[in-house]
């Protein structure tokens, strides 16, 4: 069945990194563009960014641009996302969706998030 | 960036109450309004699009209405499933798309 699995729960300190993955299966992994959101608890999911593991392009929301990157291995049927200078803003729950295939601009099917925790 | 806010934050209900929550954006995103449900430690799913189409597999107590700025999803008769978290999102001309800040439906 279609599926996305991501990776589990990072810790980090602040200004360091973290590399999330987001694993799919069951469907065109190529033919579906890919969202990055998170979530804070008690907010609204926040959109990240876009990539096309069909052709490489990404899109990126300008309040995370130079310190968000969004990569794609079609080999693995994974894509990734990379966030740099970590501050404690940053802890949420990070999730990857794909581009709803029947209304493009919704996103109908969500992988389950990894938690990132920031903190001394 | 489109801004949308959802009312109430909070509605306190009952099993087969009727429930309406609205979704408002500050510019109008014609018909590219999406609403998910989103249960405690889960993701958020997709329950309808496009302002009124219910996703496959969603039940027909779910309805949505509105155009522009204002948008509605009704529960007709609250089901124990239903006590949930529901966001409403744009997906209109530009990036970034955008969520309200959710209603939680509680008991």
């Amino acid at each position: 069945q279609e599926q996305l699995v991501q990776s589990g729960t990072e810790v980090r300190k602040p200004g360091a990194s973290v590399k999330i993955s987001c694993k799919a299966s069951g469907y065109s992994f190529t033919g579906s563009y890919m969202y990055w959101v998170r979530q804070t608890p008690g907010q609204g999911p926040e959109w990240m960014g876009i990539t096309n593991p069909g052709g490489g392009s990404t899109t990126v929301a300008q309040k995370f641009q130079g310190r968000v990157t969004m990569t794609t291995d079609t080999s693995t049927t994974t894509v990734y996302l990379e966030v740099n200078t970590l501050t404690s803003d940053d802890t949420a729950i990070y999730f990857c969706a794909r581009d709803g295939i029947t209304a493009p601009g919704t996103l109908d099917l969500w992988g389950q998030g990894t938690l990132v925790i920031v903190s001394p | 960036d489109i801004q949308m806010t959802q009312s109430p934050s909070t509605l306190s209900a009952s099993v087969g109450d009727r429930v309406t929550i609205i979704c408002r954006a500050s510019q109008s995103v014609s018909t590219r309004l999406a609403w998910y449900q989103q249960r405690p430690g889960k993701a958020p799913k997709l329950l309808i699009y496009k302002v009124s189409t219910l996703e496959t597999g969603v039940p027909s107590r779910f309805s949505g209405s509105g155009s522009g700025t204002e948008f509605t999803l009704t529960i007709s008769s609250l089901q124990p499933d239903d006590f949930a978290t529901y966001y409403c999102q744009q997906y209109n001309g530009y990036f970034p798309w955008t969520f309200g800040q959710g209603t939680k439906v509680e008991v």
